[in-house]
């Protein structure tokens, strides 16, 4: 069975620093990719999704997040974070196209001014 | 502008009383699905439809019922069996192929009193 592992389940970062949310995923079979954002008391927003091709992928709000295969791992980069970024972050994957998604447990990431 | 509605954003049940959940979508989507998210557990997968009139239990229907009679509408109905339903519900609906991510509600806040 597919699972989804998000190691830091709370990132404090100073605003404009650099940051990097870790994913990592267990599969035997191709997947699919997602990254999505939730802000409070919000439903979730996609940020970014990786289906095949190039392994840097670009998504909203100037994140990307980088598949590598080898480490089954998906994690997702900012290079300068903003006050507005401050949410919840919840990465998930699928192993086809009709499959169902399964999410991570999230990670929350707070932005100190 | 296409989207997910759900509604109400907050709703107080009484213990032993069922009460519905609406979600509706003009997005054309094919699927829909609804998931329940308590703090630090990410979202748990209830119920989903891939097409009108057939619906699949997720990995925690106990207590919970749904209909799909319209492609647009996938109400939920809490039963007096579900143990322990305060919670956030979100409903999310995708095109029949799921690569292309799911679209989510902003969710609906259930509290047993």
């Amino acid at each position: 069975a597919q699972s989804v592992t998000q190691l830091d389940s709370q990132v404090p970062v100073f605003e404009e620093a650099p940051v990097e949310l870790r994913c990592n995923y267990s599969s035997s079979v191709s997947v699919y990719l997602f990254w999505y954002v939730q802000y409070p008391n919000q439903g979730l927003q996609l940020l970014l999704k990786y289906l095949s091709g190039s392994t840097l992928v670009k998504g909203i709000n100037g994140f990307e997040a980088e598949f590598n295969k080898s480490q089954t791992s998906f994690h997702l980069r900012k290079p300068s974070v903003h006050i507005s970024d401050t949410a919840e972050y919840f990465c998930a994957v699928s192993k086809t196209s009709y499959d169902k998604v399964i999410f991570g447990p999230g990670t929350s990431l707070s932005v100190i001014p | 502008d296409g989207g997910i509605t759900q509604s109400p954003k907050y709703l107080f049940r009484k213990e032993g009383q069922n009460v519905t959940l609406s979600c509706e979508q003009n997005l054309n989507h094919d699927a829909m699905y609804w998931y329940r998210q308590d703090p630090g557990q990410g979202l748990r997968l209830i119920y989903y439809s891939q097409i009108v009139n057939d619906f699949q239990k997720g990995d925690i229907a106990e207590g919970y019922s749904v209909s799909r009679e319209k492609k647009e509408s996938f109400p939920l109905t809490v039963t007096s069996a579900q143990k322990n339903p305060t919670a956030f519900y979100l409903c999310a609906s995708s095109k029949d192929r799921g690569d292309y991510g799911y679209t989510f509600g902003s969710g609906t806040r259930l509290t047993v009193v």
